[in-house]
């Protein structure tokens, strides 16, 4: 079973500024494989990323992807009061599929 | 848009089976899509349980794999999840969530989620 590790736990940081959270994985990734989630509280996680840097439907240019092999990184450029909020990685390539713990953006 | 809307007891016996539903709106269940099912322990992260394919091929997390069915009923456009002996460590808001081609396979519509407790 591939294991996701996200970084940081939690993120404090203030409208405008720049997020960038990571996710390693236990062994190398097809990055056509990767995704990002957003999770609001009481909300069920919302797809943003999806081959490790194609942005969903709906999805503002703000939010991006990157990365291979076993780090990939998920960048908000410039937050906005609605992006605070719980961001999960997943890969999907290798069953079973797996999701990172998550990284909590708050407002700092 | 496509919905996906689960239902099923919010209450189960610890022993007994937890058996949920997953109506598909919006997107034929036999379209080319996998159809899952994730759970979310209170205050935890996101655990796959498994998928199905309307042809009825399915995969799950070999974790749960002794204690899961997923099926499919294409009449009803709908699949579901059976889960046997549970225990209070089953209890957990469980989700469905279609993965798509068209989203590179990633799970790219998901129900609202429908909590589940074990106890007696």
């Amino acid at each position: 079973e591939i294991v996701l590790t996200q970084s940081p736990g939690t993120l404090s940081l203030s409208p405008g500024e720049r997020a960038t959270l990571s996710c390693r994985a236990s062994q190398s990734l097809s990055s056509s494989k990767v995704a990002w989630y957003q999770q609001r509280p009481g909300q069920p996680p919302r797809l943003l990323m999806f081959g490790a840097s194609s942005r969903a439907t709906g999805i503002p240019d703000r939010f991006s992807g990157s990365g291979y092999g076993t780090d990939f990184t998920l960048t908000i450029s410039r937050l906005e009061p609605e992006d605070f909020a719980v961001y999960y990685c997943q890969q999907y390539g290798s069953s079973p599929y797996s999701f990172g713990q998550g990284t909590k953006l708050e407002i700092k | 848009q496509v919905q996906l809307q689960e239902s099923g007891p919010g209450l189960v016996k610890p022993s007994g089976t937890l058996s949920l539903t997953c109506a598909v709106f919006g997107d034929s269940i036999t379209n080319s899509n996998w159809w899952n099912w994730v759970r979310q322990s209170p205050g935890k992260g996101l655990e796959w349980i498994g998928e199905i394919y309307h042809s009825g091929s399915t995969n799950y997390n070999p974790s749960l794999k002794s204690r899961v069915i997923i099926s499919v009923d294409k009449s009803k456009n709908q699949f579901s999840l059976k889960l046997t002996s549970v225990t209070a460590a089953d209890t957990a808001v469980y989700y469905c969530a279609r993965d798509t081609p068209r989203n590179g396979d990633a799970f790219d519509t998901w129900g609202q989620g429908t909590m589940v407790t074990v106890s007696s």
